[in-house]
Formats: structure tokens, C-alpha cells, sequence
């Protein structure tokens, strides 16, 4: 069965700082990866995701994630925080498009002024 | 701008009460989601419907909890009777999907009810 673990249930930058969220999934299948966004008292919203098109890929506010199959791993970046980064970030998985999404769970970022 | 609707934002009832949670999705997704989030447990995928038929409630408790479709507008989640352990916000998501399946498919999540049970 897919599982997704992200490594740091907090991870704190300073704005304008690199933000690199860590996610590492384990499937017996070529996955689907996705990065979903959590701002406060709000549903989860897509930041991005990997259906097995370009290993690279970019999301929304500028941030993207890298597919490395030798790693599994799909870490999520953006090179410069900005404070309205500021949420609750998941990674998840699914094994196909027949099978259920799993969420990680959860990193919460904060931003540094 | 299309949206996931729930109904009520806020619950607040006493152990033993009927709660009932309402959930508008998207107009034209056949797809819906129940999804619990506590901090001890992160978010838990409760129960799913495609097309309006439940496709899997095993993450569900069955003698408390029920899950259902009355028509393409509304997704309903009942829990009866109410326990303290049952406090949590309570996110409904939609999708769009083909006949290959949804494993690919955004999900498209409402703002969620946040339930407190006493």
C-alpha cells in the first residue's frame, strides 16, 4: 500500500529564504504526487502535482516540486518565502487512478520577518 | 468561482446529540469526500462516493457514523449519538473524474466544519 511521510511537522524561514519541504512516498506503483496548501480556518487547495508527465514541476505562488524516483522523493521548494507562505502544507500520494489519495501529515511553515 | 460548500462552519453540541454536517459540492462533479482532521491524527479519509454511490466508508466507525448522497447537490455525514473523541474539523471534497478512476484527480476541498463535541 502508498504512504507518504514528510519529514518536520514545523519548519520555520526567514522571508526571503529558501523553502524546501520534504516528502518521501513509498508505492509499488508508479505514483501520483501532489502538494496541497492549508491556510488557516480554510480547506486543503492544489499547489501542484506529478502524473508521471515532467519530473520537475511547477505550482502555484511560485512554488515547485521535483520527482526523483532513485530518492522517493518529491520535495516541495520555492527560492524566495514570502509571508503570506505562511500554512499548513501535505504532500500525498495515490498508486493509480483507481486508488485512494494519502495525506502526510502535514508540515506547518513559518515565515520570519 | 465554483466552490465546495459545508454547512455549519461552526458545531457545538452536547455527547449523545445528532450531528448533522451538509456538504454542496461543485455543480458537475461525480466525486465526493469525507475527510476528518484531528492534530493527533492528521486528516483521515472517512468515506467516498462516485456518482452518488458509496465507494468505500471504510474509514468510517459504522455504528455512529453515516454517509450519504440523497441527490448530486448535497453529501450529508450524521453522527449519532456524539462523542467527545468526535471533535474535529470535518472537510467534505469534490472531483471531477473519468471512467479510469480519480487516483490522478485534484480534489477540490470545502472550508470544513469544525465540530466540539461536550
Amino acid at each position: 500500500a502508498q504512504s507518504v511521510t514528510q519529514l518536520g511537522s514545523h519548519v520555520s524561514v526567514s522571508e526571503g529564504a529558501l523553502v524546501l519541504l520534504r516528502c518521501n512516498y513509498s508505492s509499488s506503483v508508479p505514483p501520483y504526487l501532489f502538494w496541497y496548501v492549508q491556510y488557516p480556518n480554510q480547506g486543503l487547495q492544489l499547489l501542484l502535482k506529478y502524473t508521471s508527465a515532467a519530473t520537475l514541476v511547477k505550482g502555484i505562488n511560485g512554488f515547485e516540486a521535483e520527482f526523483k524516483k532513485s530518492e522517493t522523493s518529491f520535495h516541495l521548494t520555492k527560492p524566495s518565502a514570502h509571508m503570506s507562505d505562511a500554512a499548513e502544507y501535505f504532500c500525498a500520494v495515490s498508486e493509480g487512478s483507481a486508488s485512494k489519495i494519502i495525506f502526510g501529515s502535514g508540515t506547518r511553515l513559518s515565515i520570519r520577518p | 468561482d465554483a466552490r465546495v460548500t459545508q454547512t455549519p462552519r461552526h458545531k457545538v453540541t452536547e455527547m449523545g446529540q445528532e450531528v448533522t454536517m451538509r456538504c454542496q459540492p461543485i455543480l458537475g462533479h461525480n466525486t465526493v469526500f469525507w475527510y476528518r482532521q484531528t492534530m493527533m491524527q492528521g486528516l483521515e479519509l472517512l468515506a467516498y462516493f462516485r456518482n452518488r454511490a458509496p465507494l468505500d466508508d471504510s474509514g468510517m466507525p459504522k455504528d455512529r457514523f453515516s454517509a450519504e448522497m440523497p441527490d448530486a447537490t448535497l453529501a450529508t455525514l450524521k453522527i449519532q449519538p456524539s462523542e467527545p473523541r468526535d471533535s474535529a474539523v470535518y472537510f467534505c471534497a469534490s472531483g471531477l473524474v473519468g471512467t479510469g478512476g480519480f487516483g490522478k484527480n485534484i480534489q477540490y476541498f470545502g472550508a470544513g466544519t469544525r465540530l466540539s463535541v461536550l
